[in-house]
């Protein structure tokens, strides 16, 4: 069965230190993957996507994430965190075999320490 | 261009009733997918409508239930609430003709519904 798993389900780190969260997905062709963050009663917001080509990505806030197709994994990363960074992500993997229907991994809340 | 929205915002209802959920996406877009949010399930797929028709089901019983208009508004039902109903429901919309995953969804800020 296809599974989204967010390892960390809470991290804490002090304002500009650098941020790592994880994401590994089991599919069995390679899937659409994404990047969400929610703050407190907000919907969703897209940080970043990969479909093909580069497996390093860009995205919103400084954000970036890497796809490991030998590690099934799409880690999100950021250099130097903000206060404002403070949230929770949500990292989710849409594939044909689903008909594209989106599974998000339970998420990682991220607090951010001054 | 507006963002998804989504009415009302909170909604609180007993046990037994049913309750109908609005969700305006963006303008343009043709896709529309419902996700349910709790704590212990997290977000879990709904279904998604495209062009007036059910395109994708998640797994929720048949108490869920959802169309589409003419102009892409969603609306999506509960009937029969149970206390385990209570959850954050989340409205997406995407403009592509690819079945929602695929492309770029646009979220709305949620409908809070509370069962008694």
């Amino acid at each position: 069965a296809q599974s989204v798993t967010q390892p960390d389900i809470h991290i804490t780190v002090s304002e500009g230190a650098s941020l790592e969260l994880r994401c590994n997905y089991s599919y069995g062709a390679t899937p659409y993957l994404f990047w969400y963050v929610q703050s407190p009663g907000q919907g969703l917001q897209l940080l970043l996507k990969y479909f093909s080509g580069d497996t390093l990505v860009q995205g919103i806030k400084g954000f970036e994430a890497e796809f490991k197709r030998s590690q099934s994994s799409f880690n999100l990363r950021k250099p130097s965190v903000h206060w404002s960074d403070a949230a929770e992500y949500f990292c989710a993997v849409g594939a044909q075999i689903d008909d594209y229907k989106l599974s998000f991994g339970a998420g990682t809340t991220v607090t951010v320490r001054a | 261009k507006a963002g998804v929205t989504q009415t009302p915002r909170y909604l609180i209802k007993t046990r037994g009733q049913q309750v109908t959920l609005s969700c305006s996406p963006i303008s343009g877009h043709r896709s529309v997918s419902w996700y349910q949010q709790t704590p212990g399930q997290g977000l879990q797929f709904l279904f998604e409508y495209f062009s007036e028709t059910q395109r994708n089901k998640g797994n929720f019983p048949g108490r869920f239930s959802g169309r589409q208009f003419s102009n892409s508004r969603s609306e999506m039902n509960v009937s029969t609430l149970e206390l385990g109903d209570s959850a954050l429901y989340l409205c997406a919309s995407s403009e592509s003709t690819t079945s929602g995953g695929a492309d770029e969804q646009f979220f709305g800020p949620g409908t809070r519904l509370t069962v008694l």
